[in-house]
């Protein structure tokens, strides 16, 4: 079973900085399926970004993914107001569909 | 648009048998190349994937809940529905259903999901 681990744990950020999240796997993820969630209190997950780069519908360019093996990144371009809240990375391409342990990004 | 929607008892005593159940709505579940998902978020673990089933069966489940979990399809209620036995307090949270779609030979990530609704173990 994949192991996920996510840095930085907390974020503190201000509204129009850039965010680099980072998510690595304990063994190469094959085909690059690794997604981004953002979790807000009180919402379910919203999908971001899945096969590490490609952005799900509706997604704002200035979030982007990339990476491949064992490391992933998650980059916000320009940090909105609406863009706090906590950071999931997942392995989607099989079972067990394991979640990383989370980035919280706060003011 | 797909709609799930979680169900359950609110509140279950330690060592019971939890029974959640996700309805579907303006999707049939034997329609396309999907698969459905149980997720909790719990105060220490983040969000927890506990295990996926395809609509004419086929769960397989974490690891860590294996003997403890069944997820399981009505087809005829359009529901999935999630049991774990043996509760204790580790187990309340806040349960997820989702959706997401298949591949060949691969999982597409969960792009649909449900409000969630609360458990306790008390």
């Amino acid at each position: 079973e994949i192991v996920l681990t996510q840095s930085p744990g907390t974020l503190s950020v201000s509204p129009g900085e850039r965010v680099t999240l980072s998510c690595r796997a304990s063994q190469n993820v094959s085909g690059k399926f690794v997604a981004w969630y953002l979790k807000k209190p009180g919402q379910s997950p919203r999908l971001l970004i899945y096969s590490a780069s490609t952005r799900a519908t509706g997604i704002p360019d200035r979030f982007s993914g990339s990476g491949s093996g064992t490391d992933f990144t998650l980059t916000i371009s320009s940090l909105e107001p609406e863009d706090f809240g906590v950071y999931f990375c997942q392995q989607h391409g099989n079972s067990p569909q394991v979640f990383g342990p989370g980035t919280k990004v706060d003011v | 648009q797909v709609q799930l929607q979680e169900s359950g008892p609110g509140l279950v005593e330690p060592s019971q048998t939890l029974f959640l159940t996700c309805t579907v709505s303006g999707a049939s579940i034997t329609s396309g190349n999907y698969y459905y998902a149980w997720i909790r978020q719990t105060a220490g673990k983040g969000l927890e994937w506990l295990g996926r089933i395809f609509p004419n069966g086929g769960g397989m489940y974490s690891p860590s809940l294996r003997g403890r979990i069944t997820i399981s399809v009505d087809q005829s209620t359009n529901q999935i529905s999630l049991k774990l036995s043996s509760v204790t307090a580790a187990d309340t949270g806040i349960y997820f259903c989702a959706r997401g779609s298949r591949g060949s030979y691969w999982l597409h990530p969960l792009d649909s999901w449900g409000q969630g609704t609360t458990v306790t173990v008390s």
